[in-house]
């Protein structure tokens, strides 16, 4: 069973555009991460969200997480070519700091 | 750059060898996770150290994958007598969120 829900899988965008992406999960998770991974290396965390509600920001990148903790959102605003990648969500869901659940990520390219 | 190395980058061998890929993790970090990743999916958990000890491995992690941290620094994971379906990326992660380059295997 997949725990993390990711949508789009796939999205094609110009530049300049704005787009969202989802995480969704009918499971409770204590927190939250976004990773961007490059065709041939391995993800590089972006952010951690912990509490219900939270936002967080950074440059063009805005994070969300659901009041309830189930689901969370990035929104990239004018998009731009050097965005282009996985996107990937994952979840701390037992609470313990041990082990992440994965989405299957979100394949974002960019066009000039 | 996060500080989390895997050699070899790239792997290619024939179907039946062995191989062997080393991480070598942040030093003052005692948790090392090892993930399978196939194009375009998010990475599949295999197994994790908590400074020497494996504490817990995928059922994904066949009777022919071994992994060790024998000093509680670097890793190794073994793969005996590859399969065509073993061929993937291999990531190493130090602690939860930093991973390594990966090693890109590809079993012919």
């Amino acid at each position: 069973t997949q725990l993390l829900e990711q949508s789009p899988q796939f999205l094609s965008i110009q530049e300049g555009e704005n787009l969202t992406v989802y995480c969704n999960s009918s499971s409770v998770f204590s927190s939250l991460q976004w990773y961007r991974q490059e065709p041939g290396e391995g993800p590089v965390l972006l952010v951690t969200v912990v509490t219900g509600g939270e936002v967080k920001k950074l440059k063009r990148l805005t994070f969300q997480f659901g009041d309830a903790r189930k689901d969370s959102s990035l929104h990239i605003t004018a998009a731009q070519p050097g965005d282009t990648g996985l996107y990937l969500c994952a979840g701390d869901y037992a609470g313990n700091n041990r082990k992440l659940i994965w989405g299957l990520g979100t394949s974002l390219a960019v066009n000039p | 750059d996060t500080g989390v190395s895997q050699d070899p980058r790239h792997k290619i061998t024939k179907r039946g060898q062995n191989v062997t890929f080393r991480c070598d993790p942040i030093s003052e970090h005692n948790r090392l996770y090892w993930y399978r990743q196939t194009l375009g999916q998010g990475p599949e958990f295999l197994t994790y150290f908590q400074n020497e000890a494996q504490l817990e491995k995928s059922r994904l992690l066949s009777d022919r994958f071994s992994a060790e941290r024998p000093k509680g620094s670097f890793s190794t994971l073994e793969i005996q007598r590859t399969e065509q379906g073993d061929s993937a990326m291999y990531l190493c992660a130090s602690s939860l969120s930093y991973f390594g380059p990966g090693t890109r295997l590809t079993v012919l």
